[in-house]
């Protein structure tokens, strides 16, 4: 099975910083990756499918990038609303898995 | 609008079962596939089970196989998940979501319910 490394496991920053968050495949994925925002007590959210297309209604400051083995989830411009925990996840395959998790706080 | 929306979560004790229900609107259920996603307190996300949509494939994590099995109600456009020989490492709260799938083999969850509570302890 595909495992799935994130790293930090938590980031301080402030409003308007720019935040980046990688994450790391355990074998080659290609282009396919997700990302996932998720509030205390909401359940996640899909921002980001195919490692950088943006899901309808995520704001662009949100990006991706990334293939293979190695990607990254950037947060331009950091929002009082983007502060929560992001995950990636591979999509590929019969079993699919998550990162552990970054925390963006301030 | 896509709602889903689970029930069935609650307090069982050590080797209990539990059904979970995952009732859903505004897509057509049996061309969907739907998965079950955990998460334990204050722990990350764990994938848990998915059952395709047509051609109607289940597949389990290895910590659950054998114990959790995963059926859907095509009728009542309804997904379950029964719980059987609970631990406590399945204390979580389990959501149900919907994939967004592709022709190149990918899964993404891309609508979640609002969670359900399982705790199992005696």
């Amino acid at each position: 099975d595909i495992q799935m490394t994130q790293s930090p496991s938590s980031v301080s920053a402030s409003i308007g910083d720019k935040v980046t968050i990688t994450c790391r495949a355990s074998q080659g994925i290609s282009g396919w990756l997700g990302w996932y925002q998720q509030k205390p007590g909401k359940a996640p959210k899909l921002l980001i499918r195919d490692a950088s297309t943006l899901q309808s209604g995520v704001p662009s400051r949100f990006s991706g990038s990334g293939s293979g083995t190695d990607f990254t989830l950037t947060i331009n411009n950091l929002q009082p609303e983007d502060f929560a925990t992001y995950y990636c996840q591979q999509p590929t395959g019969l079993t699919l898995a998550f990162g552990q998790g970054t925390k963006v706080e301030v | 609008e896509v709602q889903l929306l689970e029930s069935g979560g609650g307090l069982v004790q050590p080797g209990g079962s539990l059904r979970l229900s995952c009732a859903t609107s505004g897509f057509t259920f049996s061309n969907y596939a739907l998965s079950w996603v955990r998460q334990a307190p204050g722990k990350g996300l764990e994938w848990v089970s998915t059952f395709t949509g047509v051609s109607a494939n289940i597949y389990y994590a290895d910590s659950v196989k054998g114990r959790f099995t995963v059926s859907r109600d095509n009728s009542r456009a309804t997904l379950y998940l029964q719980m059987n020989s609970l631990k406590g490492d399945d204390t979580a709260v389990y959501y149900c979501a919907k994939l967004l799938t592709s022709g190149y083999g990918t899964s993404y969850f891309e609508s979640w319910g609002q969670g359900t509570l399982v705790t199992v302890s005696s």
